[in-house]
């Protein structure tokens, strides 16, 4: 069983730029949940993708955005990008049908803005 | 006040020794609760599981969910150096978002 995987594993940007991070899901899991995990800090649930569309949302701005693909993987865009961006981005899967079931990680993507 | 609350530690033991973490949180909504391990440069990984109130044993790892005083806690016997880590509490209400703690960074020492 594929776990949950992520590119690229390490960016560096500038402030004001745009970027996009990937995820592929765990085999079998339709639902992908994007969290951002700053230095020191528990991840924060940034949103969640479900059938393609966003389905419930943390308190992030809209230059956060996303994707979902019919292959269930999933895309996170970030525009205009800002200091306090630098993170680490995670992505978690689980099928939504097992809503009681706890949600897997991937290793994340770290991100850091000059 | 945050949602959840917990220590960040750092915690250091001796090898062999029991480990008591725990967390606060606020939100009586949430009903799932869940510990996660995370490694350096790693994503959490899920170590415990649990619904509603109550224990759960895993090997040498046990949770306690006390819902009336919106207490958790994670508990590792015999202690191992392979058990330095973060641990991350995290609980929800929904389908949807899980709330984590800040995490407690675990240093076993040989």
């Amino acid at each position: 069983e594929t776990g949950v995987t992520q590119s690229p594993t390490h960016l560096i940007k500038t402030r004001g730029q745009q970027v996009t991070l990937r995820c592929s899901s765990q085999s079998g899991h339709n639902t992908v949940s994007w969290y951002q995990q700053a230095l020191g800090q528990g991840p924060q649930f940034i949103f969640q993708y479900y059938r393609e569309e966003e389905n419930g949302r943390g308190n992030f701005p809209p230059r956060f955005s996303g994707l979902q693909f019919p292959n269930y993987s999933s895309e996170l865009n970030v525009n205009a990008l800002e200091l306090d961006d630098s993170a680490l981005y995670l992505c978690a899967s689980r099928r939504w049908d097992q809503s009681n079931q706890p949600q897997h990680f991937g290793d994340g993507t770290r991100l850091s803005i000059l | 006040q945050k949602e959840v609350e917990q220590d960040p530690g750092p915690l250091s033991v001796p090898e062999g020794a029991i480990v008591s973490l725990n967390c606060t949180y606020s939100n009586s909504a949430f009903q799932y609760f869940m510990w996660y391990r995370q490694y350096s440069r790693k994503g959490p990984e899920l170590l415990m599981y649990t619904y509603s109130s109550g224990n759960k044993e895993d090997g040498r790892f046990t949770a306690q969910v006390d819902k009336s005083s919106k207490y958790i806690s994670l508990f590792i016997r015999d202690s191992q150096p392979s058990d330095s880590a973060t641990y991350l509490c995290a609980m929800s209400a929904s389908r949807n978002d899980m709330r984590f703690g800040a995490g407690t960074r675990l240093t076993v020492k040989p």
